[in-house]
């Protein structure tokens, strides 16, 4: 249990489904992230929000749209999707003030586009 | 370009030692992580590196040399759960995270 919590774990869907994953982080952090993982790939920054405010947005495709509507909470919206956004789907937050700024991540959101 | 390499697999013997090696090339450094990531679940962090030398925590061990850009996890006591991909990733001169693809740890009895 690392405090940060991803629904659902596992999704499929087709192309031009519309679904959303859920974080939530029990942590008391300000910052959140969404990280794409891919299999044999370094971990890919999708998303980052300071304090509900988004702070990067890593050239991500406008079919994935992040929401933050308090800093315990972060979506990712989720239409016509590609079968290359297959893959794991990690949210990840960090107090990032006063000590290493490591990240906790939840346990990720399987996602499947068929 | 920015650039983080570690070895994609490796294999060890329980109750055996491993040595997994990073290698960075960044625009800066502010720190080094290492994380550890079992299959199906999240990362965890296991340790971090900013100045020189070894840092040791139980059987877990992370040294770094800055001049080389270098850093290594020594793993010692080698036990079945050890089995996992270990993530390094490097803190750059912006504060932004740059990750390796990860090192599967394969233990055999």
């Amino acid at each position: 249990e690392t405090g940060v919590t991803q629904t659902p774990r596992h999704l499929v869907m087709g192309m031009t489904n519309k679904k959303s994953l859920k974080c939530e982080q029990h942590l008391g952090h300000n910052a959140m992230y969404w990280y794409k993982q891919s299999a044999k790939k370094p971990l890919e920054l999708m998303f980052v929000y300071n304090f509900k405010e988004q702070t990067e947005n890593n050239s991500v495709p406008s079919r994935f749209s992040p929401e933050c509507p308090n800093s315990s909470h972060l979506f990712l919206h989720l239409h016509t999707l590609q079968p290359e956004d297959s893959a794991l789907y990690l949210c990840a937050s960090s107090s990032g003030t006063g000590d290493t700024g490591e990240l906790f991540f939840g346990e990720g959101s399987r996602l499947t586009v068929l | 370009g920015q650039n983080i390499d570690q070895p994609t697999e490796m294999t060890a013997t329980e109750g055996a030692i491993v040595q997994i090696n990073c290698t960075y090339q960044t625009s800066g450094f502010n720190g080094l992580f290492w994380y550890q990531q079992h299959a199906g679940e999240a990362p965890t962090f296991l340790s971090y590196n900013v100045l020189d030398g070894l840092e040791e925590k139980g059987r877990f061990s992370s040294f770094l040399s800055r001049s080389k850009g270098y850093s290594y996890l020594l793993l010692k006591e080698l036990q079945m759960k050890d089995s996992a991909s270990y993530l390094c990733a490097v803190r750059d001169g912006n504060y932004q995270l740059i990750w390796g693809a990860g090192t599967k740890l394969i233990i055999k009895p």
